[in-house]
């Protein structure tokens, strides 16, 4: 079957660090994306890998290793509105997003 | 802007009642996506359009359907609402192809009540 796994809660402070892990095992790999939801607000988009590596963009960074079927996302210099759920998904052989149930990051002060 | 836009935001009908939810995009996007999400849930995939190609999922239950008039509206029947019907409902659109193109757009989401 397919499968995406993410832990399901994370806390970190304000200011700080925090990677967001993700491993899979699908039918095919077309490429893996990285959501942004708050609640009760629709996903929005934050990062896309199909290639080995990390790929920067601003505070928020996406790895991928397609041999281990993982992924990270790191989210640096932590704000407060960052406090929100992060979606892992896999696009399979037939291009259709396998949708992990997502990490809910807390901020502290 | 270009946008995908759901109404109406919030929903409320009682058991039993059929209710329509609707998606419109201004993207010009050939393919169109519903999805229900269930609190702390992920998403979960009911159909999707290939331009007017409908592709229901194996388990999504006969008491939903869909139709796309054109390409810019989708509609979401759910004839018979039940109490587990109660969730969000989400429209996306993406574009035909791989690589990045299957980034997908959403609505704000439709929200659910069923009394």
């Amino acid at each position: 079957g397919q499968n995406i796994d993410q832990p399901t809660e994370m806390t970190a402070t304000e200011g700080a660090i925090v990677q967001i892990n993700c491993t899979y095992q699908t039918s095919g790999f077309n490429g893996l994306f990285w959501y942004q939801q708050h609640a009760g607000e629709a996903p929005t988009f934050l990062s896309y890998n199909v290639l080995d590596g990390l790929e920067e963009k601003g505070r928020f960074s996406s790895f991928l290793s397609r041999s281990k079927g993982y992924s990270y996302l790191l989210l640096k210099e932590l704000q407060m509105k960052d406090s929100a759920s992060y979606l892992c998904a896999v696009a399979d052989s037939n291009y259709q997003l396998i949708w992990g149930a997502g990490t809910k990051l807390i901020i502290k002060p | 802007d270009a946008m995908v836009i759901q109404n109406p935001r919030y929903q409320v009908t009682q058991f039993g009642k059929p209710v329509t939810l609707s998606c419109s995009q201004t993207l010009n996007h050939n393919v169109m996506y519903w999805y229900q999400q269930k609190s702390s849930q992920a998403p979960k995939l009911l159909f999707h359009y290939y331009d007017k190609d409908f592709n229901n999922e194996a388990d999504t239950p006969d008491n939903f359907q869909s139709r796309r008039p054109n390409t810019s509206f989708c509609f979401l029947d759910i004839r018979s609402p039940g109490l587990g019907d109660a969730a969000m409902y989400l429209c996306a659109t993406s574009m035909q192809g791989g690589g990045s193109y299957n980034e997908q757009f959403f609505g704000p989401g439709t929200r659910l009540t069923v009394l």
